[in-house]
């Protein structure tokens, strides 16, 4: 079935300080989704990618869809510390499901 | 508000027990879902749902068991035949439709006395 790897699991960053997580599917994708969940709570949708080489840009946050449909990343530029949290790429395919990679646990330290 | 209200937050299981967990949304969504989440392992989906009266096995669904017999409600059963229970569950929703986000509850924690 579809497989959505994400890289890195964990990373701490120094606040101010640049931050990028990605992920690979092993099947061409759909759409992509991103999530984020802040500790102690619940995913929250952020965005969604649909077309290939798309390029969205929320304030800080830059996403991007690989022309191939199957990889995307998020970048944060000068992170804060309320970047902190879990985020999750979730890939879209056949049967309207989303396959979730396994997340990017952003620290920020102060 | 519109959202999804899963409860308990907290739930205790013993050995061989059966355990239901609460799933009811008012945001006239048609799908819901079920997943499991572990630390480092991200979510990973367990049933879903796309119409009342109707639901597919996801990626785990052994041990476990759902109902939809109302829109607004998809209840989740944690069977004895669940060895390692013990995990976060999240239940969401969304429209069925291509590119669909999914809305979140905030979630149920089991655990094993």
């Amino acid at each position: 079935g579809q497989q959505v790897m994400q890289i890195p699991q964990y990373q701490h960053v120094q606040e101010g300080e640049d931050f990028t997580t990605y992920c690979n599917s092993s099947t061409t994708l759909s759409n992509i989704q991103w999530y984020k969940q802040r500790p102690g709570g619940h995913p929250v949708f952020l965005i969604q990618l649909v077309k290939s080489g798309e390029v969205k840009k929320q304030k800080r946050l830059t996403f991007q869809f690989g022309e191939a449909k199957k990889n995307s990343s998020l970048h944060i530029t000068a992170t804060q510390t309320t970047d902190v949290g879990t985020y999750f790429c979730a890939g879209g395919g056949s049967a309207r499901q989303l396959t979730f990679g396994s997340g990017t646990q952003l620290t920020v330290l102060p | 508000d519109g959202g999804i209200t899963q409860s308990p937050k907290y739930l205790f299981r013993k050995e061989g027990q059966n355990v239901t967990l609460s799933c009811e949304q008012n945001l006239n969504h048609d799908a819901m879902y079920w997943y499991r989440q572990d630390p480092g392992q991200g979510l990973r989906l367990i049933y879903y749902s796309q119409i009342v009266n109707d639901f597919q096995k996801g990626d785990i669904a052994e041990g476990y068991s759902v109902s939809r017999e109302k829109k607004e409600s998809f209840p989740l059963t944690v069977t004895s035949a669940q060895k390692n229970p013990t995990a976060f569950y999240l239940c969401a929703s969304s429209r069925v439709a291509d590119n669909q986000p999914q809305h979140f509850g905030d979630g149920t924690r089991l655990s094993i006395l």
